[in-house]
């Protein structure tokens, strides 16, 4: 158990259909980072957010949308939702502010696994 | 920033010592390298860091060259329960950039009895 939690486990809707994905991180740590995986494209990162500031972004559409909350869960907002938005949805939490730093450790939640009907 | 590449896939028998290589290239002088373990629908987990030279922990071993273009993650006397993917990633990030972390899409590792 990494101590990060996420809701739901498992969602199911049709396409068109807006949906959100929430990231409680772990409670020493103020970075939250959301990735998308699916079979064909690995692990893409998609936001990160430290201390309720967005700081860098990468392969994440225009349809999704992210915020951390000053309690520090973050969600992840998915609007439009096409058939090629199934795949399961990480976070991670760290402590530190720059991603990849000389002690910084992503510690990842058990994922959501929405499957667009 | 460094990209990283590593092999799709491998494989090895229980009992045998797994290395597997990523190379980083454009490695700048203060990114640090590190390893992650995937298994089917989890999240990934940390396995090891390193900057330079040798480092070890109770799970893994990580080789890094003088040059630190590539490093080796050794996994030694696996068992079938390392069946998983394992991801290289190597830097950080300033400004907006995020290339320390692309995951990819890692080294699948199959440990056979």
């Amino acid at each position: 158990d990494s101590g990060v939690t996420q809701t739901p486990k498992h969602l199911i809707t049709a396409t068109g259909q807006r949906v959100t994905l929430r990231c409680s991180p772990r409670s020493e740590d103020l970075s939250v980072y959301w990735y998308q995986q699916s079979l064909d494209q690995g692990l893409q990162f998609l936001i990160h957010y430290y201390n309720g500031e967005e700081r860098a972004k990468g392969n994440i559409l225009e349809r999704f949308s992210a915020q951390q909350f000053p309690d520090l869960h973050s969600e992840l907002n998915l609007s439009s939702l096409e058939l090629g938005d199934s795949a399961l949805y990480f976070c991670a939490s760290s402590v530190e502010s720059g991603g990849l730093s000389s002690t910084d450790t992503q510690y990842f939640g058990p994922g959501t696994r929405l499957t667009v009907l | 920033l460094a990209k990283t590449t590593q092999p799709i896939s491998m494989d090895s028998y229980e009992g045998q010592e797994v290395n597997i290589t990523c190379s980083h290239n454009n490695i700048a002088t203060n990114d640090y390298i590190t390893w992650y373990q995937q298994f089917p629908s989890q999240g990934p987990r940390f396995i090891i860091q390193g900057y330079k030279t040798k480092v070890t922990n109770e799970v893994a071993s990580l080789f890094i060259p003088a040059d630190r273009k590539s490093s080796t993650l050794s996994l030694p006397r696996v068992s079938l329960s390392d069946t998983a993917v394992y991801y290289c990633l190597v830097g950080r990030y300033s400004g907006g950039g995020a290339d320390g972390l692309t995951f990819g899409k890692g080294t699948h590792l199959i440990i056979q009895p």
